[in-house]
């Protein structure tokens, strides 16, 4: 069990840039959530994959941000046109169906500049 | 709304201490409780859940959670606490028939001085 990983863990970027992050989530695990937590805050569900499907977004996601899962193991999350207020980290997390504890990678800290 | 509410933003404790973070969360059907703890530069890791049974739930490191239905409360707790308990501390509800999203308190940053 390697765990959750995240890919980049540091993202620089200036404003109205389009930027990429990547997850892999522990094999078997079918179930896939994005997540993003503010300075101060607890952490702020995105969006989930049941396999390569996207079952549910949060109002949270503006129409600027993207998930994919196209094979139902990795996941990316692309944001278009980076804005300040989208400065965050950004928490993947995997469990399979049925056991509901999530376990979570390392995140991505996107700094909009 | 569902919503998860965090009593406490700051703690400072002395090593030895007793601790109880409270954790109050909005009704909304049956419910999975869960406490993460995430150490200075670490990731998020689970410390104890309850999903149905005994309401007193042993976690690790000697923590252990009470879930009150009546009061809609998961508050932790743990004896004495030590240097190494320095950490911020979330609670989160996930509600049945949802995706199993998890829905987080604000968290509480515990200091332990030592």
């Amino acid at each position: 069990d390697t765990g959750v990983s995240q890919d980049p863990r540091h993202k620089i970027t200036k404003r109205g840039q389009n930027v990429t992050f990547r997850c892999d989530p522990i094999s078997e695990h079918n179930r896939l959530y994005w997540y993003r937590q503010t300075l101060g805050q607890g952490p702020e569900f995105l969006t989930y994959f049941q396999n390569e499907a996207q079952l549910e977004k949060s109002r949270l996601l503006s129409d600027r941000f993207s998930a994919e899962r196209p094979k139902g193991s990795f996941s990316t999350l692309e944001i278009q046109r980076t804005e300040q207020g989208d400065s965050a980290m950004y928490l993947c997390a995997s469990t399979r169906e049925g056991f509901n504890e999530q376990f979570f990678g390392p995140g991505t800290r996107l700094t909009v500049l | 709304a569902q919503s998860v509410s965090q009593h406490n933003h700051h703690v400072i404790l002395s090593e030895a201490a007793s601790l109880e973070l409270g954790c109050n969360y909005s009704y909304g059907g049956t419910v999975n409780l869960f406490w993460y703890v995430q150490y200075p530069g670490q990731h998020l890791q689970l410390l104890l859940k309850y999903f149905s049974g005994d309401p007193l739930v042993k976690g690790i490191k000697g923590f252990e959670a009470e879930f009150i239905k009546s009061k809609f409360s998961f508050n932790l707790r743990k004896p004495s606490v030590q240097w190494s308990d320095t950490a911020e501390y979330f609670c989160a509800v996930s509600y049945s028939g949802n995706t199993g999203k998890l829905i987080f308190g604000q968290g509480t940053t515990l200091q332990v001085k030592p």
